[in-house]
């Protein structure tokens, strides 16, 4: 199974600046993905981040204010751009790597 | 456009009794279903997966059924006990196609 190391945890940021969530996998897989979780709603996926390419983005994301990197197979990042405070939501990653899904512990994202 | 829904009120039971949670969806043919385990702060937990052509699949305690004629699976978990307390979510899924999540059930499992 596929360990996901996700940081930071938790983060309070200014309206207006940025942050970029880290997603580290301790193997190699070829499917890692971005989600959102806002407060009390279901899990709603934001990009699929492809290796060597830009990342797939879903209806009513954007790569502007979602910028996603997939340097190699194990590592991912995720920008929240200019942040508002309806971008305050929970941000997780997940991956497949043929033996099941599985999400890291996600980053608590508070915007002021 | 698609949509799941499960059950939205909290479901509290006893402990030793079985939990039901109910998924329900329109507007989609999933190729599977998938059944997640969510504590607070952490992220979904995989549990079990069932394919369009399976009725039912157990897990130890965990039992899932789907009907794809309803558009309904059941997520049931047998001699709960209060380490079962948590939120569970189903998702959907095609081949090589995104999850699409329920909103969630929060269980509590009283001793």
């Amino acid at each position: 199974s596929a360990v996901i190391s996700q940081k930071p945890s938790r983060d309070i940021c200014q309206r207006g600046t940025s942050l970029t969530i880290q997603c580290q996998v301790d193997s190699q897989v070829t499917m890692m993905f971005w989600y959102r979780q806002q407060p009390g709603q279901s899990l709603t996926l934001i990009a699929t981040a492809n290796q060597g390419s830009e990342a797939t983005y879903e209806s009513g994301f954007v790569i502007d204010k979602f910028p996603i990197s997939r340097p190699n197979l194990t590592f991912s990042t995720l920008t929240v751009s200019n942040m508002s405070p309806e971008d305050s939501s929970i941000y997780l990653c997940s991956v497949e790597d043929g033996t099941g899904p599985y999400f890291g512990a996600g980053t608590r994202l508070s915007v002021l | 456009s698609q949509k799941i829904e499960q059950n939205s009120e909290a479901l509290n039971i006893q402990e030793g009794k079985t939990a039901t949670l109910t998924c329900n969806y329109t507007n989609y043919s999933p190729a599977y279903l998938q059944w997640y385990r969510q504590d607070p702060g952490r992220g979904p937990v995989f549990l079990l997966l069932i394919r369009e052509n399976e009725k039912e699949k157990r897990k130890e305690r965990l039992k899932v059924t789907f009907d794809t004629t309803l558009k309904q699976s059941l997520f049931h978990i047998t001699a709960s006990q209060p380490a079962d307390s948590a939120t569970y979510l189903c998702a959907l899924g095609r081949q090589g196609g995104k999850l699409i999540f329920g909103q969630g059930t929060e269980l509590s499992v009283k001793p």
